[in-house]
């Protein structure tokens, strides 16, 4: 079964610094791979997904995340972090025969002034 | 905007009285899923609705059982809520093999609490 890690529980970082995500996976074969967000009180919002093709991918809100297969990590990246920024990270991972997707345990990131 | 909603926002319930949650889509997506959320903790998957064929997790208490009386609609049962189910209840749903492509759709979740 597949499963995921998020080897960081609690980030922070200044407003307008670069952020990066770890996330690394467990699985046999060619993983689907995706990030979530979540705000205080909400649901997760789909960031960028990654299944096939280049291994940089871009999303929403100008983040960007690359699958490296060698490492077996997809890690999430934003150049420079906005205030509203700050919320709670998920990566999650699914296998090609099915449809069930396994979390991490989440990240969150606060963001200083 | 086609979506997928969850009512109540947040639902008091005492020990030990049953309390029903409720999520409703709009997207026509044949799989649904609930997961529990506890705080700072990866959402736990607890069930899912392939079309009407329910699927339960092997580590789900039977405190908690779900219905889906059509396409729209699907509601988690918490037969008898202890202190330790207080949690965030999160709905989504997919299009079967797609939601591994295109990802899940998630509503706003209702944050339970037991007393």
């Amino acid at each position: 079964a597949q499963s995921v890690t998020q080897p960081d529980i609690h980030i922070t970082v200044s407003e307008g610094a670069s952020l990066e995500l770890r996330c690394n996976y467990s699985y046999g074969a060619t993983p689907y791979l995706f990030w979530y967000v979540q705000s205080p009180g909400q649901g997760l919002q789909l960031l960028l997904k990654y299944f096939s093709g280049d291994t940089l991918v871009q999303g929403i809100k100008g983040f960007e995340a690359e699958f490296k297969r060698s490492q077996s990590s997809f890690n999430l990246r934003k150049p420079s972090v906005h205030w509203s920024d700050a919320a709670e990270y998920f990566c999650a991972v699914g296998a090609s025969n099915d449809y069930k997707l396994s979390f991490g345990a989440g990240t969150t990131v606060t963001v200083r002034a | 905007d086609a979506m997928v909603i969850q009512n109540p926002r947040y639902q008091v319930t005492q020990f030990g009285k049953p309390v029903t949650l409720s999520c409703s889509q709009t997207l026509n997506h044949n799989v649904m899923y609930w997961y529990q959320q506890k705080s700072s903790q990866a959402p736990k998957l607890l069930f899912h609705y392939y079309d009407k064929d329910f699927n339960n997790e092997a580590d789900t208490p039977d405190n908690f059982q779900s219905r889906r009386p059509n396409t729209s609609f699907c509601f988690l049962d918490i037969r008898s809520p202890g202190l330790g189910d207080a949690a965030m209840y999160l709905c989504a749903t997919s299009r079967a093999l797609e939601g591994i492509i295109r990802g899940y759709t998630f509503g706003s979740g209702t944050r339970l609490t037991v007393v």
